[in-house]
């Protein structure tokens, strides 16, 4: 079936510094992917939208300045975290659609975020 | 815009009872939708969905729900609860086509002996 590898599965960095998190389709092209963050015991909030070969379409009140999405391949994108502040530090996780239906969201495992 | 209501935050069950946990949504048309599930620090695992047909959805683990347009619902069941079912369940919709998945707040599910 369509499996999303998503790395790091958690990472702590320092205050200041950029982490970024890869989110690939492994056996399928994904043309579209979809960038989620999670706080403790909330639910998962749509961070923004990646479309292959164009700008991430950002939510609104996420920063795209702090939070850059590329999605430069049908099978990878990511999520650079740009300065990390501690406040930055989530849950977040990537999910992918294949074929542009509904029948082929999958999500990634999750990356644990800490900034220290 | 489409929203997911799940009212209860946390249920708890003893195993080997029903469960219900519940879920409307709010969307002019029929939407896509979905349940998953969500251990302490996991990913998600999607238990079932439901796109047309059958209003009765089989999924995996046991779970069924049932898609109820008049009441713009599409509750999760399971007859008998085991312990291993603890978790975070949430609902979640689409519009379809290239939309991402919108997620209700979740329910807390504790199974107690």
């Amino acid at each position: 079936g369509a499996v999303v590898s998503q790395h790091p599965s958690w990472v702590i960095c320092k205050s200041g510094t950029s982490v970024k998190i890869e989110c690939r389709s492994l056996d399928f092209q994904a043309t579209t992917m979809f960038w989620y963050r999670q706080f403790p015991k909330q639910s998962l909030m749509l961070m923004a939208t990646s479309n292959e070969g164009s700008k991430a379409t950002y939510e609104q009140g996420v920063e795209k300045d702090k939070f850059l999405i590329n999605h430069a391949s049908l099978t990878l994108s990511t999520l650079t975290v740009t300065s990390a502040h501690p406040e930055d530090s989530s849950f977040y996780i990537c999910s992918a659609m294949l074929d542009r239906t509904p029948y082929g969201y999958t999500f990634g495992s999750g990356t644990r975020l800490t900034v220290v | 815009a489409q929203s997911v209501t799940q009212p209860d935050i946390h249920i708890t069950v003893s195993e080997g009872a029903s469960l219900e946990l519940r879920c409307n949504y709010s969307y002019g048309a029929t939407p896509y939708l979905f349940w998953y599930v969500q251990s302490p620090g996991q990913g998600l695992q999607l238990l079932l969905k439901y796109f047309s047909g059958d209003t009765l959805v089989q999924g995996i683990k046991g779970f069924e729900a049932e898609f109820k347009r008049s009441q713009s619902s599409f509750n999760l069941r399971k007859p008998s609860v085991h312990w291993s079912d603890a978790a975070e369940y949430f609902c979640a919709v689409a519009k379809g086509g290239n939309t991402p998945l919108v997620f209700g707040k979740g329910t807390r599910l504790s199974v107690i002996a």
